[in-house]
């Protein structure tokens, strides 16, 4: 899915310490949302933001994990003092309004060793 | 919470069977959305549906949305191994503070035999 840009593909990190997952939107959207997924699973709700706002972040872990969208750039997943049960593929999505499907990006595959 | 439950969570077919995906809640969704997706990349929209009863046709595929909006089929006719790939169902919360967050099902496995 060309539209929506996420880097790396790939990210390892040793236990303890930070990941920085980044997400360009499409073109004229402006809801961004986060998921994580497990292999072979389904996608797991993290967070929806809007342009400087974080609008719901009942998915993410209350430690460790922060998102944010700022005015200008990418939306970032922060993801601190990673652990082995971090490993998943992170997959971010930006829609123009609540009404419309999403749009899905490539994703992060993050590894922990 | 809204659950999604998906069926059957694994399926293994030949070329040109027939198959249905079933996608059930106990909860009322505004829309439900169809996935695919494929080894190593994001999901891609299939299609969207709305209106409780809503029947919407992609080629060999047909989605169906409940009458009482709370589950969706998929099926899809004469099967080929291009359909391979892992099929989500995900669920469009209404109201509230989070109008258009998705809740997933845990997805279909299609395997589709030469």
């Amino acid at each position: 899915n060309a539209g929506v840009m996420q880097n790396p593909r790939h990210l390892v990190r040793r236990r303890g310490q930070e990941a920085r997952l980044r997400c360009s939107p499409m073109k004229g959207h402006s809801h961004v949302y986060w998921y994580r997924q497990l292999p072979e699973e389904g996608l797991k709700f993290m967070v929806y933001l809007q342009k400087e706002n974080i609008i719901d972040e009942s998915g993410m872990p209350k430690e460790r994990f922060s998102a944010e969208f700022p005015k200008e750039g990418p939306s970032i997943l922060r993801i601190q003092q990673v652990v082995r049960g971090d490993s998943a593929a992170y997959f971010c999505a930006s829609s123009p309004d609540e009404n419309y499907g999403y749009t899905f990006g490539s994703g992060t595959r993050l590894t922990v060793v | 919470t809204q659950l999604l439950e998906q069926s059957p969570q694994f399926l293994s077919i030949q070329e040109g069977e027939n198959l249905t995906v079933y996608c059930n809640s106990s909860s009322v969704f505004s829309s439900l959305q169809w996935y695919r997706q494929e080894p190593g990349e994001g999901p891609v929209l299939l299609v969207t549906v709305v209106t409780g009863g809503e029947v919407k046709k992609l080629k060999r595929l047909t989605f169906q949305f409940g009458d009482a909006r709370k589950d969706s089929s998929l099926h899809i006719t004469a099967a080929q191994p291009g359909d391979t790939g892992l099929y989500l169902c995900a669920g469009v919360h209404a109201g509230g503070t989070s109008y258009g967050k998705l809740t997933f099902g845990q997805g279909t496995i299609l395997t589709v035999h030469p």
